[in-house]
């Protein structure tokens, strides 16, 4: 079955920096990637998601690149601010059609911005 | 509002005492889902439900059970609950024809002594 890994597991940033986490899956057949944050106590929500005909989104700080042919994409922060200081999840789609609302989570990354 | 909801929030139980956690959403999703939250572990998926009466095993469904009679209802049911389960519990909710969005509870926080 599909198996998300999630780098790194712990990030530190100074406020106002850029964050990188980056994620591989393993299923060739998968063609929906959400990203979601939990902030502490919370639950997670969704932040950005990209498809698989699609390399690169984008929406004000946060972007989302795909690269299909290695299997891996990344949830890029520009301009970090503290409350982005969250847990970051990636997700991967177990399959294709539709089932690409059914996902496998990375293990996540806990991100936290320093003033 | 357009929400998820999940009770009980906290629960506190000893092993083999059965349970159930209720998951209820108000969106008219077909999709709905139960994950479990461990530390490192990120979400696992335990069960999920297409649609009324259409369930299918998760990730990690030994030691549960799911129901789905109605379309807005979808329990967990621990039938002997075991320290292993203690663990943070989601439901979460989508449609099925996209967006794939899943909108999740609250959460509920159970230990099993």
């Amino acid at each position: 079955g599909e198996n998300v890994e999630q780098h790194p597991s712990t990030l530190s940033v100074q406020e106002g920096d850029s964050a990188v986490i980056k994620c591989t899956y393993s299923d060739s057949a998968s063609n929906y990637f959400p990203w979601y944050k939990q902030e502490l106590g919370k639950r997670p929500q969704l932040i950005i998601d990209i498809r698989s005909n699609v390399g690169e989104k984008k929406d004000q700080r946060i972007a989302v690149t795909l690269n299909k042919t290695a299997k891996h994409f990344s949830l890029h922060i520009t301009e970090t601010q503290p409350e982005d200081s969250a847990v970051y999840f990636c997700a991967a789609s177990k399959g294709t059609g539709n089932y690409g609302q059914n996902f496998v989570f990375g293990p996540g990354t806990r991100l936290s911005v320093l003033p | 509002e357009a929400q998820v909801t999940q009770n009980p929030r906290y629960l506190i139980t000893v092993t083999g005492k059965k349970l159930t956690v209720t998951c209820s959403q108000n969106m008219n999703h077909e999709y709905m889902s139960w994950y479990r939250q461990d530390p490192g572990l990120g979400l696992r998926q335990i069960y999920y439900s297409m649609n009324v009466e259409v369930t299918d095993k998760g990730d990690v469904p030994e030691g549960y059970k799911v129901s789905r009679k109605e379309k807005r209802n979808f329990p967990l049911i621990l039938e002997s609950p075991s320290p292993n389960q203690t663990s943070l519990y989601f439901c979460a909710s989508s449609l099925t024809q996209g967006p794939y969005e899943q909108y999740f509870g609250p959460g509920t926080r159970l230990t099993v002594t």
